[in-house]
């Protein structure tokens, strides 16, 4: 199976631009996507295909990366944007990552 | 608007069957490929099945081969998932999802909100 590794967890204030990362084990080419999921919540679809915004997603939100390295930047972030945030990959099975835990301060 | 709600989930003991039901509404069902993916309490993400728009081809986690069934009604707008030989490390919330909307779009673009699936003693 394809490895996708985020980092556990980051901490940045209102207004601040912060980019979460995720490593994957092989090439997944542009096949990488991303969720957010608020506590006790369904994930919503905020990137397909690397860099694509899902219609009725904030433009705060973009995505860049291929091969095996992605990242999702949210800039600025807000005070709403407290989530988890998981990538998954579609080019070698399906995989997703473990999940960066994002606070606001 | 596009709605997905699952139900049938609860508590089973090992080894038992337990089956899935989530009712769709707000789009058309049939045009759509769908999947379940499950969540272990406090843990990440996980890919179960997939069922194509006609039915006609299916998918599974290594995991749950032979043991889990997807299947759909398109005259009901429903999507199920048959499980048996239930294990404890099949306890985990169970969300219906809905694939993107070109074809071999493999993520999801919209969630039900869940039904737990506890399977213990």
């Amino acid at each position: 199976d394809t490895v996708l590794t985020q980092s556990p967890a980051l901490a940045v204030s209102p207004g601040e631009r912060v980019t979460i990362s995720c490593r994957a084990s092989e090439s997944v080419s542009t096949g990488m996507h991303w969720y957010q999921q608020k506590p006790g919540q369904q994930p919503k679809l905020l990137i397909y295909g690397a860099s694509n915004l899902e219609s009725g997603v904030p433009a705060r939100f973009s995505g860049s990366g291929s091969g095996t390295d992605f990242t999702l930047t949210i800039d600025p972030v807000e005070a709403d944007d407290t989530a988890t945030y998981f990538c998954q990959q579609s080019w070698n099975d399906l995989t997703f990552g473990s999940g960066t835990k994002l606070e606001i301060k | 608007e596009v709605q997905l709600v699952e139900s049938g989930g609860g508590l089973v003991q090992p080894g038992r069957s337990m089956k899935l039901s989530c009712a769709a509404s707000g789009f058309t069902f049939n045009n759509y490929d769908m999947a379940w993916v499950c969540q272990a309490p406090k843990k990440g993400l996980e890919w179960v099945a997939t069922i194509s728009y006609d039915g006609s081809s299916t998918y599974y986690r290594d995991s749950v081969k032979g043991r889990f069934t997807i299947s759909r009604d398109n005259a009901k707008s429903t999507l199920y998932l048959q499980m048996d030989s239930l294990r404890s490390e099949d306890t985990a919330t169970y969300y219906c999802a809905r694939h993107g909307p070109l074809t071999g779009s493999w993520y999801f673009d919209f969630w039900g909100p869940g039904t737990m699936v506890t399977v213990s003693s």
